[in-house]
């Protein structure tokens, strides 16, 4: 059974702080994905990545970071918390694009 | 700018008939297309895709159809059963131009009534 796990089901944090959500994925994938979604507003590309190390914009990255060592792991950086990043966030793997992205359980994060 | 797009945020549909869930897009390149279901507190599930090359996928009660001179997709489900209320997102890629992101709509919230 194909598996993309995040780290957390439901995160509280602060203003301010530095927040790392995790991501992995046990199919071998190229591809990794970090979704927000939000009311309303369906599922935002936040940042992808193709490859070990490498990383690309998607339409709302202002915010975050990211990073990927390994193929396995991707994680989604908050260098500074902020209200408006309460949200449910939505990892993803795939192997190409010709083929489905397989999610995670997503992480509730709330800004307080 | 929204290149794929479900205007109907929401859909109420009687168990036993058909639920027809739609779907427009805007990018000419894109050409693979997904459907998703999700519940709430849970990640989206892969339903049913289709590849630009075919105008329908078939799977069990699920049905893809793809317009590309209108830049449109539906999904069907006949029979509908509760179970299937959920929300519905359609997503797109434009695999062959070497991006492989998927850019998904807002959401359709269908409602089965028993």
């Amino acid at each position: 059974d194909v598996k993309v796990t995040q780290s957390s089901r439901y995160l509280v944090k602060r203003t301010g702080e530095k927040v790392f959500l995790e991501c992995v994925q046990d199919m071998d994938h190229e591809n990794m994905f970090w979704y927000r979604q939000d009311p309303g507003l369906g599922l935002r590309l936040i940042y992808f990545s193709y490859d070990v190390k490498m990383k690309e914009k998607g339409d709302i990255p202002e915010g975050y970071s990211v990073s990927r060592e390994k193929k396995e792991r991707f994680s989604l950086i908050l260098e500074s918390a902020s209200t408006n990043q309460t949200s449910m966030y939505l990892c993803a793997s795939s192997r190409d694009g010709n083929t489905e992205a397989f999610f995670g359980q997503g992480t509730r994060l709330t800004v307080v | 700018d929204q290149q794929v797009k479900q205007n109907s945020p929401s859909l109420s549909v009687q168990e036993g008939r058909i639920s027809i869930l739609n779907c427009d897009y805007t990018n000419s390149m894109f050409d693979y297309f997904l459907w998703y279901k999700k519940y709430p507190a849970e990640g989206p599930t892969f339903l049913i895709s289709i590849s630009s090359i075919k105008d329908k996928n078939e799977d069990g009660r699920f049905t893809v159809f793809l317009n590309k001179s209108a830049k449109h997709l539906s999904l069907h489900i006949v029979p509908s059963q509760p179970g299937d209320s959920a929300v519905y997102f359609c997503a797109a890629s434009a695999a062959t131009s070497g991006t492989y992101k998927y850019i998904f709509g807002t959401g359709t919230r269908l409602k089965v009534l028993a």
